[in-house]
């Protein structure tokens, strides 16, 4: 079964700080996503990658980075955290093929910025 | 690009009612997206709950049904009978094969069955 695994689970920090969310896939997927979700707004794609160097900007990318340094492991770099940036974030993948779009879900990263 | 508009929660329904969550999409691929619902229990992760990839068919998982409807872009979620344990979180999405892109999900609808 597809495994994604994010850390850290739970993570608080102050206005300004600096967080890398985490998160490693063992599926072989070529594509990893991070999303963040918020009630009322649903999954809003941040960044992506369908390759280890490859990055894709999404949907509300300000105020992140990413960067895919392996088949496995993608990070979600915030570096000047804001209040706005807290939120629950997922990280998932998904092969090329019949199941193109189908995702695999990490547990998701809870971000609270004070 | 993208969109998905669903069924604004939160729903409410009583146990062994109908349910229907609405879902509309725009793509903007002139091939027919590939269409998901996904759902969150609560204190569990998002997991894939069906799909359906080609156009006018119907996909169904736990009792629930969805009908991937190309005239009306629409693809809605249906169960007969609710259950209290199908209380959850709700997210209709997309995927269009277009310059490798990505899945766009909806605002997600929760959904709370009363015993």
């Amino acid at each position: 079964e597809a495994a994604v695994t994010q850390s850290p689970r739970n993570k608080v920090t102050v206005t300004g700080g600096n967080v890398t969310l985490s998160c490693r896939q063992t599926n072989s997927h070529n594509y990893m996503y991070w999303y963040r979700q918020d009630t009322g707004h649903g999954l809003r794609l941040i960044h992506y990658s369908y390759g280890a160097g490859n990055l894709q900007i999404g949907d509300v990318p300000d105020g992140y980075k990413a960067t895919r340094t392996t088949q496995e492991d993608f990070f979600l770099l915030l570096e000047l955290a804001s209040p706005s940036q807290t939120s629950l974030y997922f990280c998932a993948s998904s092969d090329w093929g019949v199941n193109t779009g189908q995702l695999y879900f990490g547990e998701g990263s809870k971000l609270t910025v004070l | 690009g993208d969109s998905v508009t669903q069924t604004e929660g939160p729903v409410t329904v009583s146990e062994s009612e109908s349910l229907i969550i609405n879902c509309t999409y725009s793509a903007t691929s002139i091939a027919y997206p590939n269409l998901f619902w996904y759902v969150r229990y609560p204190g569990e992760g998002l997991q894939l709950l069906l799909k359906v990839i080609t156009a006018g068919q119907k996909g169904s998982s736990r009792g629930f049904e969805a009908t991937y409807n190309k005239e009306t872009t629409s693809f809605h979620l249906q169960k007969a009978s609710v259950q209290e344990s199908d209380s959850a979180v709700y997210y209709c999405a997309l995927f269009s094969r277009n310059n490798n892109n990505a899945p766009r999900f909806g605002a997600g609808t929760k959904l709370s069955v009363k015993p």
